[in-house]
């Protein structure tokens, strides 16, 4: 079974923290994503990358970064975090080889007070 | 940009009836389409791939048809139960430069007993 997880349930920041989102598959992935999701909007991609070391910004970077020094592990880094920031945060990841299905983790709540 | 259009009000039927969910896509036509299952406050679940070749696709009680001149997609359980209620999510494979997934917002399916 592939498994990807996320460092946390659920999560509490003030405005103005920096905050890691830490994920981790087991599958091998070359490729691994980073989305949020809120009422209405459904699932918007923030970051992605298709390797080690690479990454590509999705279509809504803005306030965020991420990072991926190995295979297994894609971090979304908020600088300075802003209540708008609020929201699930989903990690997923898939092969690049065949059928593009992605396997998500649980999901991060973060709430920015 | 690619919009993608779930029916956003909840599917109410009940248990054993045929649910019926839509998918409807503007601008041109994704490689693949997809279709996820999402439980409240879990990360979303794959169910099926369609291919742009492809009119139809089976997984035991699932079929998800693919009309590429509507630009739709179908999503029917039958015999539904229960268990089967959750949001369903309609997802296309972009088939330009890298192949992102541009998700749906989702539509809820009830079902009761």
């Amino acid at each position: 079974d592939v498994k990807v997880t996320q460092s946390s349930r659920y999560l509490v920041k003030r405005t103005g923290e920096k905050v890691f989102l830490e994920c981790v598959q087991d599958m091998d992935h070359e490729n691994m994503f980073w989305y949020r999701q809120d009422p209405g909007l459904g699932l918007r991609l923030i970051y992605f990358s298709y390797d080690v070391k690479m990454k590509e910004k999705g279509d809504i970077p803005e306030g965020y970064s991420v990072s991926r020094e190995k295979k297994e592990r894609f971090s979304l880094i908020l600088e300075s975090a802003s209540t708008n920031q609020t929201s699930m945060y989903l990690c997923a990841s898939r092969t690049a080889r065949d059928n593009y299905e992605q396997y998500f983790g649980p999901g991060t709540r973060l709430t920015v007070t | 940009s690619q919009k993608i259009e779930q029916n956003s009000e909840a599917l109410n039927i009940q248990e054993g009836k045929t649910a019926t969910l839509t998918c409807n896509y503007t601008n041109y036509s994704p490689a693949y389409l997809q279709w996820y299952r999402q439980d409240p406050g879990r990360g979303p679940v794959f169910l099926l791939l369609i291919r742009e070749n492809e009119k139809e696709k089976r997984k035991e009680r699932l079929k998800v048809t693919f009309d590429t001149t509507l630009k739709q997609s179908l999503f029917h359980i039958t015999a539904s139960q229960p268990a089967d209620s959750a949001t369903y999510l309609c997802a296309l494979l972009m088939n330009t430069g890298f192949q992102k997934l541009v998700f749906g917002t989702g539509t809820r399916l009830l079902v009761s007993p």
